[in-house]
């Protein structure tokens, strides 16, 4: 099992330009979590899909953001346009059932993206 | 939103020293907690969930207790090693199933 798998590990864009990160669960997980990571608030959660449905977004900072599962193996979270304070460490984790069970998520390795 | 507080921020042990941290989590409508650990430059490792009050983990020389009716859970490392060096997290679930995250404890072992 190769794990959860993001893309690209680092981003560097300058402010205005859209990014979008790649996430890849492990198979048969059925949700899938984005997490963004900064020194001020910790690990926040963004948002989450159970079958490839999005639950709960209320977690995403303002329209800026958007996330999409088009299928089981595949999800990307894009920010359009993109701003210095975007600047984090954007984790995907899945799990095979809702973590309010026994299940822990796994984490994939993490995009660092910098806006300037 | 469940507010998760991990204490203390920081710490700052001795090879050999034993030590721990706390989770503080709300106990009214409990479900599970989780602590993670997460190295520099890696990502988040679990290392328990825990359910039940009175539950107590173990895996080698890192242990976790919880109670969940005064909503706190411990983490004990005994005989801290270099390679303990992490920021350990812990992690309860919101109404739906996704977990809230306290801000983590960061651990610095030295030789």
């Amino acid at each position: 099992d190769a794990g959860v798998i993001q893309s690209p590990r680092h981003e560097v864009t300058e402010m205005g330009q859209e990014v979008t990160l790649r996430c890849k669960p492990i198979s048969g997980h059925d949700y899938l979590f984005w997490y963004r990571q900064t020194m001020m608030r910790g690990l926040e959660l963004l948002i989450y899909f159970n079958n490839n449905v999005p639950i709960d977004d209320s977690g995403m900072p303002e329209d800026r953001f958007s996330a999409k599962m088009p299928n089981a193996s595949f999800s990307t979270l894009k920010i359009q346009p993109s701003e210095p304070r975007d600047s984090a460490v954007y984790f995907c984790a899945s799990s095979p059932e809702g973590t309010g069970g026994r299940s822990p998520l796994h984490f994939g390795n993490g995009t660092r993206l910098t806006v300037t | 939103i469940l507010n998760v507080e991990q204490s203390p921020q920081s710490l700052h042990v001795q090879e050999g020293d034993s030590t721990n941290f706390t989770c503080s989590f709300p106990s009214s409508n409990f479900y599970a907690l989780h602590w993670y650990r997460w190295e520099t430059a890696k990502s988040p490792e679990a290392l328990f969930v825990m359910t039940l009050n009175g539950d107590e983990k173990k895996k080698g020389r890192i242990s976790a207790t919880l109670n969940t009716k005064e909503g706190y859970s411990y983490l004990y490392i005994k005989g801290s090693q270099p390679e303990d060096s992490a920021t350990y997290l812990c992690a309860s679930p919101n109404s739906g199933y996704a977990l809230n995250f306290g801000k983590g404890t960061s651990l610095l072992v030295t030789p």
